[in-house]
Parts: C-alpha cells; structure tokens; sequence
C-alpha cells in the first residue's frame, strides 16, 4: 500500500477562519511532508517533519502551522490566510531520510484551497 | 547550488508518437533523481526512479537512465496514448536539514491527441 490520504479534498474558508487540512499513511514513513502548489507551477515544499519532529521549515509565514501528532498524522493548521494562499496543498511522506536506496516521497491527492 | 531544469511545454503528439523530456540537473554529490506525473486534479504520481550513476529506471513503458557524465535524466517513451497526457515533473533528491528534500523542475505539459 503507497497510500497517502488528504482530506478535505477541497476546502473554502474565509480569511478570518481557521481550518485543518488532515493527511495520513500507513506506511511506516518516518518522513512526512506539506507542499504547496499554484496552479502550472512545481511544488514548494513548506516543511519536514522526521520522526515526528519539525526538521525543515522553508519561511512559511506563521498563519501556516504544522502538527505531527504521531508518525501516522500530519496536520496543517491555517489561520487568517490570504486569498494568494490558495492553491493545492499536497502531503507526501517517505522512508528515514538516511535511506539512500528507498528515498522516493509519496504524495497525497491534494486538498484544493480557496480562500475568499 | 542544487537545480532541475527540464524542456518547456506544452508537448503535443499524435497517439503511438515517440516521447522525450529533457531534464538535466545541477546538484553536488550524487543525488536521487525521479519522475513524477500529474493528472488534471490530482496529486503528484512517482512515475520511476533511479538512484545511482547509469541506473534506468522504467514504469508503464516509461524510462528513464541517470547519466552522470551529461547530468541528464531524460523521459522517454517508444508508443504515447491518450491516457498519458498530464503534467510530468523530473526531480532530484537532495540531503537536506537532517531531512530529505525534492527539487522540482517547473513540469513539462503533455498533450496526446487521438
């Protein structure tokens, strides 16, 4: 199983909202991973967590907040976004990041955001 | 500094056409390198990899190989369909933060027509 599950699979909120997008594996990863992508652009990765524990944080502005309650779950809380932070949210996640041979992500189907 | 570069599209070819994407990379020591699909509406598929010099990698009739001499890990495909028409990411995996972190290139879009 390479599942990753997002959800919702699509979210509106408005900029004084807060949400929680949600992404899940099964897998036994203990890298996990939140991408954002604008539409016919590559994904940005926005932060890394590894063994439950924030590794990488690429100068996300703080409305974006990251959780890892477990080394299944990865959480990404939103409050008082912009309306230029819609776009595709995208989870992955992939084996220890000391595994040379097995080191592809797996992503997630997305959660389509749109902030109004 | 780390970098993916791949041709520019949109790519239109007649069904059972030949595919190639270009992809070179710049990156120090010897990364991992993939190749991604993106279907309209949907995540981010890995398509295949390679993780070491001359490695080809293959998946539903795509391959790729890791050239090291010409840095290069160029997409090909003998026979596209319909099917195949997506966005297509080539990417390298570098050592990051005590993590592992993806490059992208900026995606190469594919159109086949019938």
């Amino acid at each position: 199983d390479t599942e990753v599950t997002q959800t919702p699979k699509h979210l509106v909120m408005g900029m004084t909202n807060k949400k929680s997008l949600k992404c899940e594996q099964h897998m036994g990863h203990r890298a996990m991973y939140w991408y954002k992508q604008k539409a016919k652009k590559p994904p940005e990765l926005m932060f890394v967590y590894s063994y439950e524990k924030l590794s990488i944080n690429e100068s996300v502005p703080s409305r974006f907040s990251p959780e890892c309650p477990n080394s299944s779950l990865l959480n990404l809380h939103l409050h008082a976004l912009q309306p230029e932070d819609s776009a595709l949210y995208l989870c992955a996640s992939s084996q220890d990041w000391r595994d040379l041979r097995n080191t592809e992500a797996f992503f997630g189907q997305g959660t389509r955001l749109t902030v109004v | 500094g780390n970098s993916v570069t791949q041709m520019e599209g949109p790519v239109t070819l007649s069904e059972e056409a030949f595919l190639t994407i270009n992809c070179t990379y710049t990156a120090t020591g010897y990364p991992s390198l993939f190749w991604y699909v993106q279907y309209p509406g949907e995540g981010l598929q890995l398509l295949l990899k390679a993780t070491k010099a001359d490695d080809k990698g293959s998946n539903k009739g795509f391959e790729a190989t890791y050239r090291k001499e010409t840095t290069s890990f160029h997409l090909e495909k003998g026979s596209v369909q319909v099917s195949d028409s997506a966005v297509y990411f080539c990417a390298l995996r570098i050592l990051y933060n005590q993590g592992g972190k993806l490059i992208f290139g900026q995606g190469t879009e594919l159109s086949v027509k019938p």
